[in-house]
């Protein structure tokens, strides 16, 4: 597609409910980054994928986050018993290795 | 590892006004250097990226930042602001071999007419 196309664009849910985010990114895009983005902060690392593979998952914050891109395109960012402090902005880009990243418009999450 | 300070979290300034955006980095390893601009309820969209080359970039907008490597600064400048130019700016940094972006807190920047 022509940019990075995050869905939901919303989504709140119970406390201890699982939610999937979904990134779709640039077509050709090998990169694709996962960035969460709290109320006046700036966006923090998650996850990077380079292809298939999770090169970098280190921003993950516990192991209730898992992140997947089973055929190096799609992308789904999966939350298990979500907590109250997971509520944020999850923003997704995508890049062709350059230094040039795209970023989608993010899904909000609220967990109530 | 890398780190980025905004030395301000909210400038307010008037329509045709020039504004600068301070922006310092931490870094041990050389670095590539951005600031992106986030609308209201938007993404985040590149006003200019630093790879290599000229210090002075030239960005998106009317924007442009200068590389100072010796200050370890990336400030961000624009000579004359629109009341569109309204919105979030956060400054990121990478290391040259990791595309890992660490951001700023951002600033909020409004114009008034």
């Amino acid at each position: 597609g022509a940019g990075v196309s995050q869905t939901p664009s919303n989504k709140v849910t119970e406390k201890g409910k699982y939610v999937e985010l979904r990134c779709d990114p640039i077509s050709g895009h090998t990169a694709l980054y996962w960035y969460r983005q709290s109320l006046g902060q700036g966006p923090e690392f998650l996850i990077y994928f380079q292809g298939t593979g999770a090169a970098d998952d280190s921003g993950l914050p516990n192991d209730r986050f898992f992140a997947v891109r089973p055929e190096g395109s799609v992308s789904t960012l999966k939350i298990q018993r979500t907590e109250r402090g997971d509520s944020a902005v999850y923003l997704c880009a995508s890049s062709l290795g350059d230094g040039g990243y795209t970023f989608g418009s993010g899904t909000r999450l609220t967990v109530v | 590892a890398q780190s980025v300070t905004q030395l301000d979290s909210q400038v307010p300034v008037f329509e045709e006004a020039p504004v600068e955006l301070r922006c310092n980095y931490s870094s041990s390893v050389s670095v590539y250097l951005f600031w992106y601009v986030q609308y209201p309820n938007q993404g985040l969209q590149l006003l200019l990226k630093y790879l290599s080359g000229s210090t002075l970039v030239k960005g998106i907008n009317g924007f442009e930042a200068e590389f100072n490597k010796s200050q370890t600064s990336f400030h961000l400048r624009k000579p004359s602001v629109h009341i569109s130019d309204t919105a979030e700016y956060f400054c990121a940094v990478s290391g040259q071999d990791d595309y890992k972006l660490s951001f700023g807190a951002g600033t909020t920047v409004t114009v008034r007419a």
